[in-house]
């Protein structure tokens, strides 16, 4: 099936600094891919929706200046959280879709200390 | 408010017992489909039921959907302690994203 590879898997980082995330689609290209979020035991929250080309689309609440997507090819989708803060410290995971729904990554766990 | 909400929110069962677990949404769907999450990982796809589809099966696993009521349902046959999971019910109205529910985490007792 359809595969995703997101990295890394787990990150630490300080308090301020700047962390990326990359997702890649290893099959077939994606035109969009989601980011989501999740905190412990709880479901996932849309982010955002990446679209290649062209501006990513924020679901409300979420700050689009503190989390950048850039989705420069067809293949890979990069969300940097900036300015890291102990609040956005989450479960974060990609995804696109497919012919029988989607295809997450295998998440990133942030850690900001 | 969530589009899709599981019940029960955790369920403990003995090997080889039933599990079903239950979603529900509020507004009409594409389809509706079940993920499982294992601790700390990603999630993995399991079923794809679409709105005129009324039950469909893989392996151990049975989905209903109702859509006159809006519910559908996950049954996990003769479970396995390898079936401890975070089980995602997602609804797909139309835009490709997905809204899910909060989750039932189910765990297996040997």
């Amino acid at each position: 099936g359809a595969v995703v590879s997101q990295h890394p898997s787990w990150v630490i980082c300080k308090s301020g600094t700047s962390v990326k995330i990359e997702c890649r689609s290893l099959d077939f290209q994606a035109t969009t891919m989601f980011w989501y979020r999740q905190f412990p035991k709880q479901s996932l929250m849309l982010m955002a929706t990446s679209n290649e080309g062209s501006k990513a689309t924020y679901e409300q609440g979420v700050e689009k200046d503190k989390f950048l997507i850039n989705h420069a090819s067809l293949t890979l989708s990069t969300l940097t959280v900036t300015s890291a803060h102990p609040e956005d410290s989450s479960f974060y995971i990609c995804g696109k879709t497919g012919g029988n729904g989607y295809t997450f990554g295998s998440g990133t766990r942030l850690t900001v200390v | 408010s969530q589009q899709g909400e599981e019940d029960p929110q955790a369920l403990s069962i003995q090997e080889g017992e039933n599990a079903t677990m239950n979603c529900s949404y509020k507004t009409s769907i594409n389809n509706l489909q079940w993920y499982r999450q294992n601790s700390g990982r990603g999630l993995v796809h399991l079923i794809l039921i679409r709105s005129n589809e009324r039950e469909k099966h893989s392996g151990r696993l049975r989905v209903t959907l109702d859509t006159s009521k809006k519910s559908s349902s996950l049954l996990i046959t003769a479970s396995r302690a390898a079936d401890t999971a975070s089980y995602f019910c997602a609804t797909e109205t139309g835009g490709q994203n997905f809204v899910f529910g909060p989750g039932t985490r189910l765990s297996v007792l040997p």
